[in-house]
């Protein structure tokens, strides 16, 4: 089946340093949304990119949709506490309703 | 607008047990999909319903269902619980059509003793 291949798994980094992540697909996503998960907690909906090379803001946070349809990064800058958790990419494929998500990044912030 | 809902938040079962969980979706979203998350495999699709209709199923085995009443409102079953159940079940709800966004629910936290 199709699988999304998010990388890094993990990563510690100092506050105020900027992160980045990306997830790459196998096949054509119409859709990538970026999600935030904390512990116990359901994910919650950071960004959403539709269209192939948009590139979109929320805050620190900006997302792209890669050129190929087949990738999309996210980063955040000058990073802070309360960004850790754990991030999720979701692409949707182009002909169907079912949303595949990658395996997450697990962000740990040292103040 | 109030978001997604998911009752309970937290249940205990013993093995062998069934138990139902339910979701209330974004009003005016018709989708409802459910998720398993557990520590070693993430989030897996288990079903996606729309307009009452079972639209796409994951891998999971048949002690697994669900349904969505007409006013969207959806509930999962799981009969015949196992060990292996204990997880974090996700709801989330989306308009339904292509290319939507998918908002999650706080999900309930299910331990199989």
């Amino acid at each position: 089946g199709q699988q999304l291949n998010q990388s890094p798994q993990s990563m510690f980094i100092q506050e105020g340093e900027d992160v980045s992540m990306n997830c790459t697909s196998s096949s054509i996503f119409n859709t990538w949304l970026w999600y935030k998960q904390d512990p116990g907690e359901g994910p919650v909906l950071l960004i959403a990119l539709y269209k192939a090379g948009e590139l979109t803001s929320n805050g620190r946070l900006t997302a792209q949709f890669g050129i190929t349809r087949k990738d999309s990064f996210l980063n955040i800058s000058a990073s802070i506490p309360s960004d850790v958790g754990i991030y999720f990419c979701a692409g949707f494929p182009s002909g169907t309703y079912k949303y595949i998500f990658g395996t997450g990044t697990r962000l740990k912030v040292l103040a | 607008k109030a978001g997604v809902t998911q009752t309970p938040r937290y249940l205990i079962k013993t093995r062998g047990q069934q138990v139902t969980l339910s979701c209330s979706p974004i009003s005016g979203h018709r989708s409802v999909s459910w998720y398993q998350q557990t520590p070693g495999q993430g989030l897996q699709f288990l079903f996606e319903y729309f307009s009452e209709t079972q639209r796409n199923k994951g891998n999971f085995p048949g002690r697994f269902s669900g349904r969505q009443f007409s006013n969207s409102r959806s509930e999962m079953n799981v009969s015949t619980l196992e060990l292996g159940d204990s997880a974090l079940y996700l709801c989330a709800s989306s308009p339904g059509t292509s290319d939507n966004e998918q908002f999650f629910g706080p999900g309930t936290r299910l331990t199989v003793l």
